[in-house]
C-alpha cells in the first residue's frame, strides 16, 4: 500500500513563508488535500485537488505539486497558522484514502 | 448549513464491540460519501471507510474484518460498529464528508466534532 511522507515539524517567524511538503508515490497519479487541525477541534480543509481553496481560507495558504510531492505554502505566517497540517490522498494499489503523518507548524 | 454530530459510548470493554452514529442534519445524507477518520492521542489521522448513500462501502484493509460501516436514509445518520476491540482502538473518532455529491475524491470537507472512545475494562 502506498504512504504518505511528512516533517514532522517545522518553524517559521511571524509574516515569513514557510512550505509543508507531503511526499507518496500515489501523489504522482492524486491530488493532495490539505487538513489544519487546531488542539482539540477536528481537521479543517485547507486546500484541495493541489491548488484550490474552500471558501473561508486565506489566500495566504497556497499548494503546489510536482512528481511524488506536494507542498502547502504560508506565505506571511500568522500566530494563528500554528497547527498541525495533515495531507491525504488516495491509495495506489487499493483505492482507499490515505493520511500523511502531519507536520506540526510552529510560527515563532 | 449541514452538521454532523457524532453519538454513542464513550467506553467500550476490551473485546466488545464499538458502535457510533453520525447524525448528518442542516441537509440530506443523500448523494455524498461519507467516511469515518480516527486519531489515536497524539497521532496521525487514520481512514477508517466510507459508506455511500446507497449503501456501498469500501473499508480500510486493516480493518476490514472487524469493521463495518452502515447508513440509515430515513433518518439522516450513518453508522460505524468496529468488533473486537483492544486499547489500540481507542481513539477520537470523526464523522466527515466527501466534497461533491456522487464523486469520491477523499477530499473531506465537513467534518464532525469528533468522539472520544477509550477502550478500558
Amino acid at each position: 500500500s502506498s504512504e504518505l511522507t511528512q516533517d514532522p515539524a517545522v518553524s517559521v517567524a511571524l509574516g515569513q513563508t514557510v512550505t509543508i511538503t507531503c511526499q507518496g508515490d500515489s501523489l504522482r497519479f492524486f491530488s493532495a488535500t490539505w487538513y489544519q487541525q487546531k488542539p482539540g477541534q477536528a481537521p479543517v480543509l485547507v486546500l484541495y485537488d493541489k491548488t484550490n481553496r474552500p471558501s473561508g481560507i486565506p489566500d495566504r495558504f497556497s499548494g503546489s505539486s510536482s512528481g511524488d510531492t506536494a507542498s502547502l505554502t504560508l506565505t506571511g505566517a500568522q500566530a494563528e497558522d500554528e497547527a498541525d497540517y495533515y495531507c491525504n490522498s488516495r491509495d495506489t494499489t487499493n483505492n482507499v484514502a490515505i493520511f500523511g503523518g502531519g507536520t506540526k507548524l510552529t510560527v515563532l | 448549513q449541514v452538521q454532523l454530530q457524532e453519538s454513542g459510548p464513550g467506553l467500550v470493554k476490551p473485546s466488545e464491540t464499538l458502535s457510533l452514529t453520525c447524525n448528518v442534519s442542516g441537509g440530506s445524507i443523500s448523494g455524498y460519501y461519507w467516511s469515518w477518520v480516527r486519531q489515536p492521542p497524539g497521532k496521525a489521522l487514520e481512514w477508517l471507510g466510507f459508506v455511500y448513500y446507497s449503501g456501498s462501502t469500501n473499508y480500510n484493509p486493516s480493518l476490514q474484518s472487524r469493521l463495518t460501516i452502515s447508513v440509515d436514509m430515513s433518518k439522516n445518520q450513518f453508522s460505524l460498529k468496529l468488533t473486537s476491540v483492544t486499547a489500540a482502538d481507542t481513539a477520537v473518532y470523526y464523522c466527515a464528508r466527501d466534497l461533491l455529491p456522487h464523486i469520491l475524491l477523499y477530499t473531506f470537507d465537513l467534518w464532525g466534532q469528533g468522539k472520544m472512545v477509550t477502550v478500558a475494562s
